[in-house]
């Protein structure tokens, strides 16, 4: 299985900041890489599919870029709802999550 | 709006056997490949098995292949996951999932239901 390793495991910020999550595969997975987000004691929700694509109503202070092996979450004047957790997939092969970045308010 | 209620979960012991289940509304059901995620506070996010929208076509992690099997009943709007030879790192919440692409199984995980806690221990 393609291992995905996200950086770094936590992080914290302050509401007005900008954030960037990095996120790298074992081996190339061309651009078939997914983000979500995750608040406690809620299911995940698709932020970024193909690496770069905005899903439907998430606001664009997201946005995901990268390929191949190395990509990045950039989160641009965090907002209170935007402390949780982050998970970077890939679809190229069986997927495969990363183990998370942990957002938390400074 | 979409709604994935999943259901089925509980405490089961070692060897034993659950049966998941999942009420979709609010989409066309049978358009969707549909897939089951797990996760662990130790493991994190798991794939666990996907099914496409006819059925046709099952896909397994190898964690679980042999003792689960993904199923559907498009008339009913529903998906089940029956679990047998439960083992202890079975343990974990599992959730029902919607792929994003009318009639591909794609991976694109969206959106995911409140998910059922499966607890395996004697």
């Amino acid at each position: 299985d393609i291992q995905m390793t996200q950086s770094p495991s936590s992080l914290s910020a302050s509401v007005g900041d900008s954030v960037i999550i990095t996120c790298r595969a074992s081996q190339s997975v061309s651009n078939y890489l997914n983000w979500y987000q995750q608040k406690p004691g809620k299911a995940p929700k698709l932020l970024i599919y193909a690496a770069t694509s905005l899903q439907s109503g998430v606001p664009s202070r997201f946005s995901g870029s990268g390929s191949g092996t190395d990509f990045t979450l950039t989160i641009s004047s965090l907002q209170p709802e935007d402390f949780a957790t982050y998970y970077c997939q890939q679809r190229y092969s069986t997927p495969t999550f990363g183990q998370g970045t942990k957002l938390e308010i400074k | 709006e979409v709604q994935l209620v999943e259901s089925g979960g509980g405490l089961e012991q070692p060897g034993r056997s659950l049966r998941l289940s999942c009420a979709a509304s609010g989409f066309t059901f049978d358009d969707y490949a549909m897939h089951w995620v797990r996760q662990t506070p130790g493991r994190g996010l798991e794939w666990v098995s996907s099914i496409t929208w006819n059925g046709g076509t099952t896909r397994y992690a190898d964690s679980v292949k042999g003792r689960f099997t993904i199923s559907r009943d498009n008339a009913k709007s529903a998906l089940y996951l029956q679990m047998d030879s439960l083992r202890v790192e079975d343990t974990a919440f599992y959730y029902c999932v919607k792929d994003s692409v009318v009639g591909a199984m794609l991976y694109w995980f969206d959106p995911w239901g409140q998910g059922t806690l499966v607890t395996v221990s004697s």
